[in-house]
């Protein structure tokens, strides 16, 4: 079955220490993107990637880098820099990002708290 | 820029109807919608491309006013299952390479 798999389900993270989300798709998507949620807040965008080797910042990718070394691979890395981590992550993908017809397939999230 | 989306909430009785909206200050090319059950990934309900397009799926339906820059989504016969949070995302004609923008959500409640 194809998919998005986001690793772990819940993190924590200690004060001034970086933390690793994994995300993985074997949709064969080109397209992966990074969201963070907060209650009331809506989907907010981190990163973006639309091919290989290259990532856009999103909205508020402030205290957030990314890396896509792999197009099935993703992942985000929250840094120190990022002073209220505490969210619900989500990984997403799609055929492409450009005026797209096709939907975005989501993983199922990684609840991210402060120790 | 981010649709706005109304109402924020709305609470209903099984077998009632409601209607959420998704507005932009931009001329839209397309209007996505999703449903997100508390603490689980979004689920893709459908895609409006056209103006005046209108889609459905089961009792759901949604049209699109490009007109107005904005979407409507039509839930009928609301089921206990309706329930959750509904997010509208969009691209804008003029957006060049940026992806879809998604609105704050509007949470649904369906009650027995």
């Amino acid at each position: 079955d194809g998919g998005i798999t986001q690793s772990p389900k819940y993190l924590f993270r200690k004060e001034g220490q970086n933390v690793t989300l994994s995300c993985e798709q074997n949709l064969n998507h080109d397209a992966m993107y990074w969201y963070r949620q907060d209650p009331g807040q809506g989907l907010r965008l981190i990163y973006y990637s639309q091919i290989v080797n290259d990532f856009q910042k999103g909205d508020i990718a402030e205290g957030y880098s990314v890396s896509r070394e792999k197009k099935e691979s993703f992942p985000l890395t929250v840094t120190s820099a990022q002073k209220n981590p505490t969210a619900f992550y989500l990984c997403a993908s799609s055929p492409r990002t450009v005026r797209n017809n096709q939907p975005q397939h989501f993983g199922d999230g990684t609840r991210l708290s402060i120790l | 820029q981010q649709p706005v989306q109304s109402p924020q909430a709305v609470i209903l009785r099984e077998g009632e109807d409601a209607v959420i909206n998704c507005s932009s200050s931009k001329a839209l090319y397309s209007v996505h919608w999703y449903r997100q059950k508390h603490g689980e990934a979004p689920v893709f309900l459908m895609i409006l491309l056209k103006g005046g397009e209108q889609k459905g799926h089961e009792k759901i339906s949604a049209s699109f006013n490009e007109k107005k820059q904005q979407s409507s989504l039509y839930l009928t016969a609301s089921q206990l299952s309706y329930s959750g949070t509904y997010f509208c995302g969009t691209y804008d004609r003029n957006s060049g390479n940026t992806p879809l923008v998604f609105g704050k959500g509007t949470r649904l409640s369906v009650i027995a």
